[in-house]
């Protein structure tokens, strides 16, 4: 069965603090992961991994994947109130013509001032 | 650009009562998708059409038929509400070598 494990479920930091979040994954037919942001709405995309130890890097984000290990880690350094939301990570899986995203349950992250 | 719409935003039924949750994109993609989130968890795949004509299930398809009308279209359709299909729905689309999906702002279903 497929399956996405995230972790920690959620967590307060304050303004300024760095946090690491984790994603473990077993699916079958593996294409990529993808990190998502959701805020109150719908997600919205923010990085893609394919391949293994090659960051990704975007402002105060960066991701890595370990496809040997299967699992991946999203990096917010200098945390800000903005970044406030929930992560979403999610392997892209399947055959053929179309992949299916399965997502984890989300870390819900709090940043106060 | 619109990109993935979705009707209604909001709706109450009460157990029993049926309604189609619409949705349309207008990027011309092949692939798309209707997904439930439940408070405290991820996105879970109702059903998807990976290509006009076609249509599969997801991880929790019971309770829910769908319909790809047209390249455009992809409604999900509640035949017999119940309280266990309160949830929010999230439509979205994707073509192959696009990056990430594109998601519809969602529509809040409660069963009462």
């Amino acid at each position: 069965e497929d399956k996405v494990v995230q972790s920690p479920l959620s967590l307060v930091v304050h303004e300024g603090d760095t946090v690491t979040l984790n994603c473990s994954y077993e699916v079958t037919n593996f294409r990529s992961l993808l990190w998502y942001k959701q805020e109150k709405k719908a997600p919205t995309f923010l990085f893609m991994l394919t391949s293994s130890g090659i960051e990704k890097k975007s402002g105060r984000l960066s991701s890595i994947l370990d496809k040997k290990e299967l699992f991946s880690i999203l990096n917010i350094t200098a945390t800000q109130t903005g970044d406030s939301a929930v992560y979403l990570c999610a392997p892209l899986h399947g055959s053929g013509n179309t992949g299916k995203l399965i997502f984890g349950q989300g870390t819900t992250l709090q940043v106060k001032p | 650009n619109a990109g993935v719409t979705q009707t209604p935003k909001f709706q109450v039924l009460k157990t029993g009562q049926s309604m189609t949750l619409q949705c349309a994109q207008d990027m011309n993609h092949n692939s798309m998708y209707w997904y439930r989130q439940d408070p405290g968890m991820g996105l879970r795949l109702i059903y998807y059409s990976a290509s006009e004509g076609t249509t599969d299930k997801g991880e929790v398809p019971n309770g829910y038929n769908v319909s790809r009308l047209n390249k455009r279209e992809f409604s999900l359709r509640l035949e017999s509400a119940a309280p266990s299909q309160t949830s929010v729905y999230f439509c979205a689309s994707s073509d192959r070598g696009q990056v990430g999906y594109t998601f519809g702002s969602g529509t809040r279903l409660t069963v009462v």
